[in-house]
């Protein structure tokens, strides 16, 4: 079964607008990994934040952690609609295993 | 520099028939992991290999088995396959324990 959730499970909003995704977990992390994924295909890389790290910034995405809560957000601004894609976080837990434990994820779109 | 490459893109197969799906990492990457992807779902993990080892193993039957050659490639058998196996099955490789892992672009397998 799958650990955590996103949140909101859909997001539809109009390009130059923010985007705001949440990410919840249950287990202690060593790190955790923000994926985009388009139309059911691979998944691409887009940003790692280590546990005892809180923000983080890469181009237009914005990632804080709150590890005394369990969560993570994932900011996208201003929006375009080549970012309508999913976006799942997955956390790396600690211990000698490279598993990652994905949520069910995010659907994003961007309307023009 | 190539992507981690897999192969076949698409596959369509019977129910207990058995079926390998084959993955490149990218040069010098020598973790390897598979995931199932089912539709509407985040991946889930299913094998990790590292050095032609098992490193970590997923909730998945023992029909589920896959190996790492020399070259880092790895093969991922299912046997007796279900219904329930059809997914999108990725593979990622990563250099251990430093960044995000990166993924192949998948392989869809579907039984009839």
């Amino acid at each position: 079964s799958q650990q955590g959730e996103e949140d909101p499970q859909a997001l539809s909003i109009q390009e130059g607008e923010n985007a705001t995704m949440n990410c919840s977990y249950k287990t202690s992390i060593n790190n955790l990994q923000w994926y985009r994924q388009n139309s059911g295909r691979g998944l691409v890389h887009l940003i790692l934040i280590r546990s005892n790290e809180r923000e983080k910034h890469s181009g237009r995405l914005r990632v804080t952690l709150d590890t005394s809560k369990k969560s993570s957000s994932l900011l996208i601004t201003a929006s375009r609609a080549a970012d309508t894609a999913s976006y799942f976080c997955a956390r790396k837990t600690q211990g000698g295993s490279e598993k990652l434990v994905f949520g069910k994820g995010t659907k994003l779109t961007v309307n023009p | 520099d190539a992507g981690v490459t897999q192969s076949p893109t698409h596959l369509i197969k019977t129910r207990g028939q058995h079926v390998t799906l084959r993955c490149s990492p990218i040069s010098g990457h020598k973790s390897v992991s598979w995931y199932q992807q089912v539709l509407g779902q985040g991946p889930q993990f299913i094998f990790q290999y590292y050095e032609k080892e098992e490193r970590g193993r997923g909730n998945f039957p023992d029909r589920f088995s896959a190996r790492q050659f020399p070259n880092y490639s790895s093969e991922l058998n299912v046997n007796a396959l279900l219904l329930g196996d059809s997914a999108l099955y990725l593979c990622a490789s990563s250099l251990v324990g430093v960044n995000g892992y990166t993924f192949g672009s998948g392989t869809r397998l579907t039984v009839v």
